[in-house]
């Protein structure tokens, strides 16, 4: 099982700041990527696939790097609709897919 | 518009059985994998299984094979979850989701609110 490792665990943060989230794998996954983000009592929105293409409708401010064993999600200029917890997950190897334990966001 | 709707919260006693479902629509349901993920109270998300509607092929993830059953019914264009007997521990948010290949779960059910308790 590829075990997928975010830091930090919270990421406190100011309006308009920049947020960097990091997401490590256990072995190479090349670009086989997603980050979501979750917010109270919704389902997970996913916001970028492939480590760095941002799905339909997602802001500009969101972007994604990394490839291998080392993943970040870079937020941009954080509105207040941004602060949710953000789980990056493997789909490298399907058996089993697995999340990172996720970073929670917060003012 | 491609829709994932399940069914609706459930409470059950430990020992029983229970089976939620998640309806999809606005695409070709037996071209995606569809995944069950459990969030518990408080906790992240964690991958269940998988199923391919088309010939139901399904994988399961360690920590829940033996546990639950994936279904899936191309003719409605739904997919189950079900358990055989309920443990408290099952108290959870489960969620279904479209897989699509090389990109994530790009849609996600609105979760059904699983509470097990005697």
């Amino acid at each position: 099982e590829i075990v997928m490792t975010q830091s930090p665990a919270t990421l406190s943060v100011s309006p308009g700041e920049r947020a960097t989230l990091s997401c490590r794998a256990s072995q190479a996954i090349s670009s086989n990527l997603a980050w979501y983000q979750q917010k109270p009592g919704q389902a997970p929105r996913l916001l970028i696939y492939a480590a760095s293409t941002r799905a339909t409708s997602i802001p500009a401010r969101f972007s994604g790097s990394g490839s291998g064993t080392e993943f970040t999600l870079t937020i941009n200029g954080l509105q207040s609709e941004d602060f949710a917890v953000y789980y990056c997950q493997q789909y490298s190897n399907w058996l089993p897919l697995t999340f990172g334990g996720g970073t929670r966001v917060e003012i | 518009e491609v829709q994932l709707v399940q069914s609706g919260a459930e409470v059950k006693k430990p020992g029983e059985s229970l089976k939620i479902s998640c309806k999809s629509s606005g695409y070709s349901f037996t071209n995606y994998w569809i995944a069950w993920v459990r969030q518990m109270p408080g906790e992240g998300l964690e991958y269940m299984g998988i199923i391919y509607p088309d010939d139901s092929d399904t994988r399961y993830s360690p920590s829940f094979q033996g546990r639950v059953t994936i279904s899936a019914d191309k003719s409605i264009t739904t997919a189950y979850l079900q358990w055989n007997s309920l443990k408290a521990s099952d108290s959870a948010i489960y969620f279904c989701a479209r897989l699509r290949a090389l990109a994530g779960a790009d849609y996600w059910g609105q979760g059904t609110l699983v509470t097990v308790s005697s």
